[in-house]
């Protein structure tokens, strides 16, 4: 089963807008990172956060972990038509060694 | 720097036939992945070499699914038989470390 579940399956917004999306997770871990996959494509990688840290930035991207919740959040501001793409996250696990799990993922739309 | 390449990008076979995947890492990676992606799900890890050993196949289903990296750069995954559950996207990735792996566009497979 994924290790990780992300919320909301699926976003819808403007441009501009920012879009919050959150992923939650079952065991304790190592790290937690955040990949884009656009459509009928490969996954890149977004940014990482060791589970020692509670917030990181990256460009227009911010995320959050709080390892009492088991839970992240990736914040991407002033949203852009290009933006729109699947977005998972992942982790490893202080029980599965290097071994990364994915979430189901949530679906981002960016309307212009 | 050139990506990770993978062929064919797409694969139409009928159940209980074979079929085998490509996967050439980025140059100088040690680690190459393989995933399996469902519709609408994340990737799950099937099996991870590091060089030409491997690290990690508890996923694999060893019944039907076999993959080997040979000199430890390129790698081929191969389905003998494939089942109808078995089509997905299959992913190839390749890394220094497990904190960024680099993905292949895949190779989608539908099985009839």
């Amino acid at each position: 089963s994924q290790q990780g579940e992300e919320d909301p399956q699926a976003l819808s917004i403007q441009e501009g807008e920012n879009a919050t999306m959150n992923c939650s997770y079952k065991t304790s871990i190592n790290n937690l990172q955040w990949y884009r996959q656009n459509s009928g494509r490969g996954l890149v990688h977004l940014i990482l956060i060791r589970s020692n840290e509670r917030e990181k930035h990256s460009g227009r991207l911010r995320v959050t972990l709080d390892t009492s919740k088991k839970s992240s959040s990736l914040l991407i501001t002033a949203s852009r038509a290009a933006d729109t793409a699947s977005y998972f996250c992942a982790t490893d696990g202080l029980t599965s060694g290097s071994r990364l799990t994915f979430g189901e993922g949530t679906q981002l739309t960016v309307n212009p | 720097e050139a990506g990770v390449a993978q062929s064919p990008r797409y694969k139409i076979i009928e159940k209980r036939q074979s079929v085998a995947f490509w996967c050439n890492p980025i140059s100088g990676h040690a680690t190459l992945y393989w995933y399996q992606q469902i519709l609408g799900q994340g990737p799950k890890l099937l099996i991870q070499f590091q060089n030409n050993g491997v690290v990690d196949d508890s996923q694999l289903p060893k019944d039907r699914f076999s993959a080997e990296r040979l000199k430890g750069v390129d790698s081929t995954l191969k389905i003998q038989p494939a089942k109808l559950e078995d089509s997905a996207v299959y992913l190839c990735a390749s890394s220094l470390s497990v904190h960024e792996q680099f993905f292949g566009p895949g190779t989608r497979l539908t099985v009839l």
